[in-house]
């Protein structure tokens, strides 16, 4: 299986900072991978698909790059509503889609 | 606009089955071109896929968990369902269901997949 391990497991950050999130997967697996974020309490949302595709209705500040085995999400200018949970997930070829263990990201 | 919504007993006793049941609203459950999904966190914790069903009823399920596990879909009531058999502590978690969703690229290149909408999850709790 593919495992996906996403680096730094927390971080602290400021409103208006610029942060980059990275995940790096076991082998190659083109740009089949997806970004999710999570608030306390609350069920993951789909952020990215396919490495850089933008789901409908997020904010232009969230932006996704990377193929083969390494990924970035990173947000522009962090706002007070971005402080959550930040999980990659890989889609290549077929099940298991194996997340990462996800990101955490603080106000500081 | 696609919901769901999961449903079951909060508390499951050790070695017994837990159930539950995610209702599909504002379309069919058996859509082409979707799975439906169980995902799974503990207390905590990160992320953990379960398995999947697809609109014909065929399952996936992980490695860790296929000898347990059970994904079934009632298209009568529009609803799918997760069994897991011999729980334990592990087992407890919040449980959530999720649609994949299927997204054609082009020719030759395979599809993007992705869990575009879940619901709010329900917590089960392992204990005699």
């Amino acid at each position: 299986d593919i495992q996906m391990t996403q680096s730094p497991p927390s971080l602290s950050a400021s409103v208006g900072d610029r942060v980059t999130l990275t995940c790096r997967a076991s082998r190659s697996i083109s740009n089949y991978v997806n970004w999710y974020q999570q608030k306390p309490g609350q069920a993951p949302k789909l952020l990215m698909y396919g490495a850089s595709n933008l789901e409908k209705g997020v904010p232009s500040r969230f932006s996704g790059g990377g193929s083969g085995t390494d990924f970035t999400l990173t947000i522009s200018s962090l706002q007070p509503e971005d402080f959550a949970t930040y999980y990659c997930r890989h889609t290549y070829i077929a099940p298991p889609f194996t997340f990462g263990q996800g990101t955490k990201l603080e106000i500081k | 606009q696609v919901q769901l919504e999961e449903s079951g007993p909060g508390l499951v006793k050790p070695s017994q089955t837990l159930s539950l049941t995610c209702t599909v609203s504002g379309g069919p459950v058996d859509t082409d071109n979707y799975f439906l999904n169980w995902v799974r966190q503990p207390a905590g914790q990160g992320l953990e896929w379960i398995g999947r069903i697809d609109a014909s009823g065929k399952t996936t399920y992980t490695p860790s968990l296929k000898s347990r596990v059970t994904i079934s879909l009632d298209t009568s009531r529009n609803q799918f369902s997760l069994k897991i058999n011999s729980v334990s502590a592990a087992d407890a978690a919040v449980y959530y269901c999720a649609r994949e969703r299927i997204h054609e690229i082009m020719t030759g290149y395979l599809p993007y997949h992705a869990l575009d909408v879940w619901g709010q999850g329900t917590t089960v709790t392992v204990s005699s």
